[in-house]
């Protein structure tokens, strides 16, 4: 089973509009951290945003929000006020607790969603 | 330049040939990892090295593949007889011990012919 998708495999929004990127993932450990990251033509990923398993609150950084909802393994992205520079490759991903509390681990990603901002 | 720096960009090679890629961490990262992309994919996890020691492999790293960090500094990945199924690209990315977040190179792209 997939542990990470992302059903929107393209997306559009008007300039200054919010947009919001579906992320759902699979896990059966309790702890785990959820990221976002941006992918622009040049390739390579630009980390935006992250979210603990345990954390209380949904993450924000400037114009990106976690949209975190637990019981339902989702995991959504909203960008506020879009940017033209926001159009990109969008990705979820997602870190499993690895052996023995440590902090290291691999990530599985979504297929991503390009977002396109038009004028 | 702090960023994680890979090289080369890109990379065209005949079917069967043997090519090599850098990737330069952030010099205090002690932790580097190989990802794979394929178009339409997201990344997919190759390998893992905590300084010289390498602590994790995908079963995606064939025999054909191998990644060294020989003084825990700089790494390479190597791909032995390519085929057009490798054809993607290889992301790198760097983290320091206890630190959640990688920061990831620009890939190198690699086409097979």
């Amino acid at each position: 089973a997939q542990k990470i998708t992302q059903t929107q495999p393209g997306m559009f929004v008007q300039e200054k509009e919010a947009v919001t990127l579906d992320c759902t993932y699979d896990t059966s450990d309790p702890s785990y951290g959820l990221f976002w990251y941006k992918q622009p033509s040049s390739g390579e990923m630009i980390f935006l945003i992250y979210q603990g398993s345990y954390d209380q609150q949904n993450a924000t950084e400037g114009r990106y929000s976690l949209n975190f909802q637990k019981a339902r393994k989702s995991a959504n992205l909203v960008i506020s006020a879009s940017q033209l520079g926001d159009s990109a490759m969008y990705f979820c991903a997602m870190r499993e607790r690895a052996d023995r509390g440590s902090t290291l681990g691999r990530l599985y990603f979504g297929r991503g969603t390009q977002l396109t901002v038009w004028p | 330049d702090t960023g994680v720096s890979q090289d080369p960009r890109h990379k065209i090679t005949k079917r069967g040939q043997n090519v090599t890629f850098r990737c330069d961490p952030i010099s205090e990262h002690n932790r580097l990892y190989w990802y794979r992309q394929t178009l339409g994919q997201g990344p997919e996890f190759l390998t893992y090295f905590q300084n010289e020691a390498q602590l994790e492999k995908s079963r995606l790293l064939s025999d054909r593949f191998s990644a060294e960090r020989p003084k825990g500094s700089f790494s390479t990945l190597e791909i032995q007889r390519t085929e057009q199924g490798d054809s993607a690209m290889y992301l790198c990315a760097s983290s320091l011990g206890g630190v959640i977040v990688y920061t990831f190179g620009s890939g190198t792209r690699l086409t097979v012919v």
